[in-house]
């Protein structure tokens, strides 16, 4: 597509349930970043993958986030068991030549 | 990984009014980024920038790699600057973001 596109833009859940969040990046990008983004904060380094290599998972905060990438393209964070603290913009990017392109991000609240 | 550390925290101009902002690096680095995050969130890179210097218009970036630090120069500011600016340092596929400069330009 033109852009990285991000869904759902905004997601309302309960504390204890589970949430995806979807990432399609630029065509043709073999890097993806998760970034995570709490109000009035900078950016949180989640999770990169590259390729078929495997992912550098080193800045995911609990084992209640993972996150996957099918097929070289559209990427998938989970968290589970979601907490009051998980509330934030949960941002994409996808890189060629090293410049990033940053979705519009999903914007969690845990109620 | 890398620290990136920003400066200064926030920064309130008059319109018209030239800034630089600053951000400092604590390791060698193959990419540096920077970006303006507008009011409504959205990240938009402004520069490519692991060295030397470039201008888009009355924007311009200055990167000294040995010295491990980067400038973003705003020049004649406008309402529409406003937002937070961000860099970002990357070696080895790891990047890193600083805390951002948050700009507020007054008419």
């Amino acid at each position: 597509g033109a852009g990285v596109s991000q869904s759902p833009s905004n997601k309302v859940t309960e504390k204890g349930k589970d949430v995806e969040l979807r990432c399609d990046p630029i065509s043709g990008h073999t890097a993806l970043y998760w970034y995570r983004q709490s109000l009035g904060q900078g950016l949180e380094f989640l999770i990169y993958f590259q390729g078929n290599s495997a992912p550098d998972k080193s800045g995911l905060p609990s084992d209640r986030f993972s996150a996957e990438r099918t097929g070289g393209s559209v990427s998938t964070l989970t968290i589970q068991r979601t907490q009051q603290e998980d509330s934030a913009v949960y941002l994409c990017a996808s890189t060629r030549a090293n410049v990033l392109t940053f979705g519009a991000g999903s914007r969690l609240t845990v109620l | 990984g890398i620290q990136v550390e920003q400066s200064p925290p926030d920064l309130i101009l008059q319109e018209g009014a030239n800034s630089t902002l600053r951000c400092n690096f604590s390791d060698s680095v193959n990419n540096l980024q920077w970006f303006h995050q507008n009011p409504w969130g959205q990240l938009i890179n402004l520069f490519y920038i692991p060295s030397g210097t470039k201008q888009n218009g009355r924007l311009s970036a200055t990167t000294v790699a040995t010295e491990r630090y980067s400038l973003l120069y705003i020049s004649s500011s406008q309402t529409t600057d406003s937002g937070v600016y961000f860099c970002a340092a990357e070696y080895n596929n790891d990047m890193r973001f600083g805390a951002g400069t948050r700009l507020t330009v007054k008419p």
